[in-house]
């Protein structure tokens, strides 16, 4: 079945500092990927939504500027948050979908970042 | 945009008994309804999904119904086992400008005791 690799799957990194999370899809061609944050006991919030080679469509209240994300190809998409702050600490999950899914949505298995 | 409303947020049964969650959408667009377990620390798994010209699907001890009318779709577990404790989440798709993404509900946390 079509499995998308997530990486790190933890992180810990100092304030300020900026960290990359990745999402590859490992045999499918993810056309459209989807960034999700998840705070401890909560839901799944959608962040953003990206098509490959277009910029990202991000969820209102989302810092587009804070969180970078590209997708510069059909089987990668990388999410970068900048300045790292306390904040931010959270589960990051990331979704995609394309090629012959038909409406299947596979989901990574997610990466928790610490920000000390 | 879409608001996806899940009850109950905890569940607790006793092995062998049935559960039932039950989610509400407001975006009558919405043609796509999937439903997810997580475990702790870990993404989220598809255990089954429901399509807008279904009413009802089924996989084993798993259900899924659909009512677009009232805009609600439900969750049936038989049978549980201590291993079908976790979290539960709805989800309805919603059409941005992007492409089509999943809006999920708050989740439930299932308890299955033996």
């Amino acid at each position: 079945g079509a499995v998308v690799s997530q990486h790190p799957s933890r992180v810990i990194c100092k304030s300020g500092t900026s960290v990359k999370i990745e999402c590859r899809s490992l045999d499918f061609q993810a056309t459209t990927m989807f960034w999700y944050r998840q705070f401890p006991k909560q839901s799944l919030m959608l962040m953003a939504t990206s098509n490959e080679g277009s910029k990202a469509t991000y969820e209102q209240g989302v810092e587009k500027d804070k969180f970078l994300i590209n997708h510069a190809s059909l089987t990668l998409s990388t999410l970068t948050v900048t300045s790292a702050h306390p904040e931010d600490s959270s589960f990051y999950i990331c979704s995609a979908t394309g090629g012959k899914l038909d409406y299947g949505y596979t989901f990574g298995s997610g990466t928790r970042l610490t920000v000390v | 945009g879409e608001n996806v409303e899940q009850h109950p947020s905890t569940l607790s049964v006793q092995e062998g008994d049935s559960a039932v969650i039950k989610c509400t959408y407001s975006d009558s667009a919405s043609n796509y309804f999937p439903w997810y377990k997580q475990e702790l620390g870990k993404g989220p798994q598809l255990i089954i999904d429901i399509r807008s010209n279904v009413g009802e699907k089924k996989d084993q001890r798993i259900a899924v119904t659909l009512n677009k009318t009232a805009k609600h779709f439900s969750l049936h577990i038989t049978e549980t086992q201590p291993e079908d404790s976790a979290v539960y989440f709805c989800a309805a798709s919603l059409y941005n400008q992007a492409g089509t993404a999943l809006i999920f509900g708050k989740g439930t946390t299932l308890s299955v005791s033996s």
